[in-house]
């Protein structure tokens, strides 16, 4: 059975850094790319971060970028989210998630987020 | 950045009723686009990926269509599990934007 255990959320000061904890069960875990995933106080779904299967290649939303770092440790079958200069802005449920893959008419490989933690609430307030 | 809209926003329905949801791209995103419920306090579920195809284990009365910049979610016969809120999003290019969110709600 696939599972996904974020952990590491919790209150924080503005300007202040947590990191952010993923583990990976039931699934290889380095043949598959990451995400994270947010989702504000009554807000909307909002795309963080992606790391591919072998970690060579990385993106980030706007929002994030130069202070917030993914990476992932094939060894302990983790994924991580090093959050830096925190803004109040950042309070949100931090959601990892599985990045699913499908190859239709042998050209279009289409991805998707099939399987997801529970989350775990990151607060940044003075 | 695509921007992907959803309408409506909100709605409300029956059980048993017949509801649609739509998407819009901001560009044509051929089938790169994917279906998610989310409820309160859970983690969001995957429902429907590529545009159509309905992901493993989802009951068959979600159904999905489209391609370039319009797609639609379908719910048949809606029962009162269905009662969430539904997000569009498209893996065309990063950012992988979603769209704002339909809330279904209970008549």
């Amino acid at each position: 059975e696939v599972q996904l255990v974020e952990s590491g959320g919790g209150l924080e000061q503005p300007g202040g850094s947590l990191r952010l904890s993923c583990a990976a069960s039931g699934f290889n875990f380095s043949t598959f790319d990451m995400n994270w995933v947010r989702q504000a106080p009554g807000k909307g779904l909002e795309w963080v971060s992606f790391i591919s299967g072998s970690g060579g290649t990385i993106y980030y939303a706007d929002s994030v970028k130069g202070r917030f770092t993914i990476s992932r440790d094939e060894a302990k079958n983790s994924l991580y989210l090093q959050m830096s200069s925190l803004r109040a802005e950042d309070t949100a449920v931090y959601y990892c998630a599985r990045s699913g893959r499908v190859t239709l008419f042998g050209v279009l490989t289409i991805t998707y987020s099939d399987y997801w933690g529970q989350g775990t609430l990151v607060t940044v307030s003075s | 950045d695509i921007q992907m809209t959803q309408s409506p926003s909100s709605l409300s329905a029956s059980v048993g009723d017949r509801v649609t949801i739509t998407c819009r791209a901001g560009q044509t995103i051929s089938m790169y686009l994917n279906w998610y419920q989310k409820k309160a306090g859970k983690a969001p579920q995957l429902l429907i990926y590529a545009a159509s195809s309905l992901q493993s284990g989802v009951p068959s009365r979600f159904s999905g269509s489209g391609s370039g910049t319009d797609f639609t979610l379908t719910i048949s016969n809606l029962q009162p599990e269905d009662f969430a809120t539904y997000y569009c999003q498209q893996t065309y290019s990063t950012p992988l934007t979603f769209g704002g969110g339909t809330k279904v709600e209970i008549q």
